[in-house]
């Protein structure tokens, strides 16, 4: 059971937009910046948003972080084959003094 | 370019003990947190395990307290896990990663697979 809850799949049709929800508590997500990842299976997970909203050189613009409270969304615009892969949420916690991750979320290209 | 590359991973028998190493080039590894964070068979991703650019602050996961110890050697450019007392549910691919802060990663390994069964 993970402490941040993402859901555990979401799809698109090429073009479209989609976004992929991550929640949380004040102890993580309230109070903490929130991180995702990008991972195709079988390889390395990738940082695809830091610090709430900021994307490390070379992700493109389609990507984009938000958050409100203790929820938080990751948003791809004009999705494409190649994002198809597992997204996961981060953010560190002050209770558990850890790092808490999302479940995942598998996202499929229709 | 920035590079992390695990070793250690192999088969072992539930209580036994392993020591995973990372080897990190390219970058000054002592401005940097470190991490383990693991990926069980077709599951998540787990936090394992941090410790701060001088060794001086370490932070586990708690089912991995009393077992596992990390631990680095900056004058080596390299990360440790020190991993006792070990079950099967520590089975899992191992990154190591590396960290601007302690709560994100912006540079991971290949992973190494450790595998605890009789």
């Amino acid at each position: 059971q993970s402490v941040l809850t993402q859901p555990p799949s979401a799809s698109g049709t090429p073009g479209q937009k989609v976004t992929i929800s991550c929640s949380g508590s004040n102890s993580n997500i309230g109070n903490n910046y929130i991180h995702w990842y990008q991972q195709v299976p079988g390889t390395a997970p990738k940082l695809l948003i830091y610090r709430d909203n900021q994307r490390p050189s070379g992700v493109p613009d389609r990507f984009s972080g938000s958050k409100s409270g203790t929820s938080a969304s990751l948003a791809i615009n004009g999705l494409q084959s190649e994002d198809e892969a597992d997204y996961y949420c981060a953010a560190w916690d002050n209770i558990l003094s850890a790092v808490d991750f999302g479940g995942g979320t598998k996202l499929t290209v229709l | 370019e920035v590079q992390l590359v695990e070793s250690g991973g192999v088969l072992v028998q539930p209580g036994g003990s392993l020591r995973l190493s990372c080897a990190a080039s390219d970058f000054t590894f002592s401005d940097y947190w470190m991490s383990w964070v693991r990926q069980a068979p077709g599951k998540g991703l787990q936090w394992v395990a941090s410790i701060k650019r001088d060794g001086s602050e370490k932070y586990y996961v708690d089912s991995v307290k009393g077992r596992f110890t990390i631990s680095r050697d900056n004058a080596k450019n390299s990360l440790y896990l020190q991993m006792n007392s070990l079950r099967v549910e520590d089975t899992a691919v191992y990154f190591c990663a590396r960290g601007p802060l302690i709560s994100y990663f912006d540079y991971w390994g290949q992973g190494t697979l450790v595998t605890v069964s009789s």
